[in-house]
This record gives C-alpha cells, sequence and structure tokens, in this order.
C-alpha cells in the first residue's frame, strides 16, 4: 500500500540555518504530496502540497519540490526561526482514495536562539 | 466557525468506560474526517465522511469504535467500553469535497484511558 517515510528527529538548528527534512513515498501513480506542520498545542495546519511532478509548493519561507524519479518531496527553508519550532509531517493521498491522508512518522523540530 | 471544533479538548476516563467526541467540521464543508495520533502508531485514518455518509470506515480499529454525522454537520465519535491502548490524541478534519481538496484540523481531543 501507500506510505511515507520521513527522517526521523529531532532536528536541532541554530536560528538562521538552512533546514532539510527528508521525506520519500511510495505509492502508484501520481499522488498528491503535502507538508503539514504541528505547532505546541495546535492542530495540523497546511503548510504547503503540490499536486503533479515537478511542482514545488511554497509557503512561509519553507519549500518542497516534488520528485517523480526519486518519489521525494524534502522540505527546505534557508534561514530558520524559533518560531518554526514544531512537528512537520509529510503525507500524501494517493489516487485510489484521494480522500485519504497518509502520513509520515513526523520530525520534530527544535530551533535554538 | 472560523475553523474546525474539537469538544471536549481532554478526557480522561476510565477503563470499561463509553466516550463520545464531537467534531464541528467548518461550516459548508461536505467531508469530513477522523484520524487518531498515537505514539506507537503515528497519524491514522479512521473513518471519512461524504455527507451523513460513511463511504469508508476501515480505519477503526474495532468494532468498539463507531462515528455518525447529522444534518451534514457535526459528527460525533464513540469509543466504547474504552481500553488503555486507546488512549491518543483524535483528530476531526474538513473539507470542501474529497479530490485534491485540502483538509482542515481541529486541535483534537486527547484522550487518557487508566
Amino acid at each position: 500500500g501507500d506510505s511515507v517515510t520521513q527522517m526521523e528527529g529531532p532536528v536541532t538548528l541554530s536560528e538562521e540555518a538552512f533546514l532539510t527534512i527528508n521525506c520519500t513515498y511510495t505509492a502508484t501513480g501520481y499522488p498528491s504530496l503535502f507538508w503539514y506542520v504541528q505547532y505546541p498545542g495546535e492542530g495540523l495546519q497546511l503548510l504547503l502540497k503540490a499536486t503533479k511532478a515537478d511542482d514545488k509548493g511554497s509557503n512561509k519561507g519553507f519549500e518542497a519540490t516534488y520528485r517523480k524519479e526519486t518519489t521525494s518531496f524534502h522540505l527546505e527553508k534557508g534561514s530558520v526561526q524559533v518560531s518554526d519550532s514544531a512537528v512537520y509531517f509529510c503525507a500524501l493521498t494517493g489516487m485510489d482514495s484521494s480522500y485519504k491522508l497518509i502520513f509520515g512518522s513526523g520530525t520534530r523540530l527544535l530551533v535554538r536562539p | 466557525g472560523a475553523g474546525v471544533s474539537q469538544s471536549p479538548s481532554n478526557k480522561v476516563t476510565e477503563k470499561g468506560k463509553d466516550v463520545e467526541l464531537r467534531c464541528d467540521p467548518i461550516s459548508g464543508h461536505t467531508a469530513l474526517y477522523w484520524y487518531r495520533q498515537s505514539l506507537g502508531q503515528g497519524l491514522e485514518f479512521l473513518i471519512y465522511f461524504q455527507g451523513n455518509s460513511a463511504p469508508d470506515k476501515s480505519g477503526l480499529p474495532s468494532d468498539r469504535f463507531s462515528a455518525e454525522r447529522t444534518g451534514g454537520s457535526v459528527s460525533t465519535l464513540t469509543i466504547q467500553r474504552t481500553q488503555q491502548e486507546d488512549s491518543a490524541v483524535y483528530l476531526c478534519a474538513s473539507s470542501q469535497g474529497t479530490v485534491k481538496n485540502i483538509q482542515y484540523f481541529g486541535a483534537g481531543t486527547r484522550l487518557s484511558v487508566l
């Protein structure tokens, strides 16, 4: 079945450092890909998405590119802030069940001042 | 309301008791979803509603779990005879449709079964 694998955390960075959180997926056809973020005490929020190969999703300085050839959707940010500290989830919806989000295990990011 | 609302935010119950968790979706959203977030299993899909119908209940872990939706709006997730392994955060989401539509999540209900 469809699945998502993302790097384990926690990831600890200093403010203004470069961030990469790796995400790879297994799915038939062309799934839609998402990054969700969960701030402490809050619900999941959509950060960005991409629905077809080579699409780049971007929001709040975060970017991720849908790479069909490597089945990847890595999250990047050029300069992280303390306020970016949260848990980040990579997810997909498959072509057979486009309503069902399948999540990775989540990566906790801690940004120190 | 402006977002997806879930209640209660926290629920502590004793093993064997029944619990009901409530979700108020964003007004006008026809699709509603329940997920469970637990330490051991991560984020898992439970059930999805289109209107008042549940085309996919495949994620419900046992027959102790049930859900309904009335008036195309509020949904209730019921867990009967709770067990300790039911302890988790139960998340509700809603969307305008289902095909490539963004799911908006509530803050969740944290269930603790003692």
